[in-house]
């Protein structure tokens, strides 16, 4: 059975700095991975997906990266904002149609 | 307006009593999900439907059952509610035919079983 998880928990940073969030996931088999952004009360949004045969993907300040054979997933966030802070959540994606979330960093960008 | 809304938002309910929760898209996607999220597990999948009247377990599908009678709808039904189904509830879709088949998420239910 896949396994992600997220470290760390939580974070909290000052405005302006660059942060890494971490992804690990102990079944390399996956067909895609996917990073959302949870706020409360409105659900997830998707940021970015990297499928299998990709190493990264960037939207803006975001940045993801992909290596599958060590089961690891980044996610860098440059100058955070503090319209930034959320719960950040990596999900894999296996052929089966199976989706598997990690329990999620909470960040907190302090102004 | 929101593409996937959920009802209700928040509901109590006591142990025993079936309950009902509901999802609409307007999306026009094919693929429905409903997950539940614990605090220190994530989300993981209850039941998932590529088309109308398609219905697969997902990873915790015990104590749950769904119903998709229409494109747009999937309901969520809890026959005989028990505490530990408290949880936040997402239902999620997505289009197979996009390249990515991101998935799209409702603001979730927040359900407390006494």
């Amino acid at each position: 059975k896949q396994e992600v998880t997220q470290i760390p928990a939580a974070l909290s940073v000052p405005e302006g700095e660059n942060l890494v969030l971490n992804c690990s996931f102990t079944d390399s088999a996956i067909y895609n991975l996917q990073w959302f952004r949870q706020d409360p009360g409105k659900g997830l949004t998707s940021l970015l997906l990297i499928q299998s045969s990709q190493r990264e993907q960037t939207s803006g300040r975001l940045n993801a990266s992909l290596d599958k054979s060590s089961g690891r997933s980044t996610l860098y966030i440059a100058a955070s904002q503090p319209g930034d802070s959320a719960t950040y959540l990596c999900a894999v994606r296996h052929t089966g149609n199976q989706f598997y979330f990690g329990t999620g960093t909470s960040l907190t960008v302090i102004p | 307006d929101a593409d996937v809304t959920q009802t209700p938002r928040n509901r109590i309910t006591k142990t025993g009593k079936r309950i009902m929760l509901e999802c609409s898209q307007t999306k026009g996607h094919d693929r429905m999900y409903w997950y539940r999220q614990d605090p220190g597990l994530g989300l993981r999948l209850i039941y998932y439907s590529f088309d109308v009247k398609d219905i697969n377990k997902g990873e915790i599908s015990d104590g749950y059952s769904v119903s998709r009678q229409a494109q747009a709808k999937f309901s969520l039904s809890l026959e005989s509610a028990i505490p530990n189904q408290t949880a936040l509830y997402f239902c999620a879709t997505s289009d197979p035919r996009g390249a990515e088949e991101t998935q799209y998420f409702g603001p979730g239910t927040r359900l407390l079983v006494l």
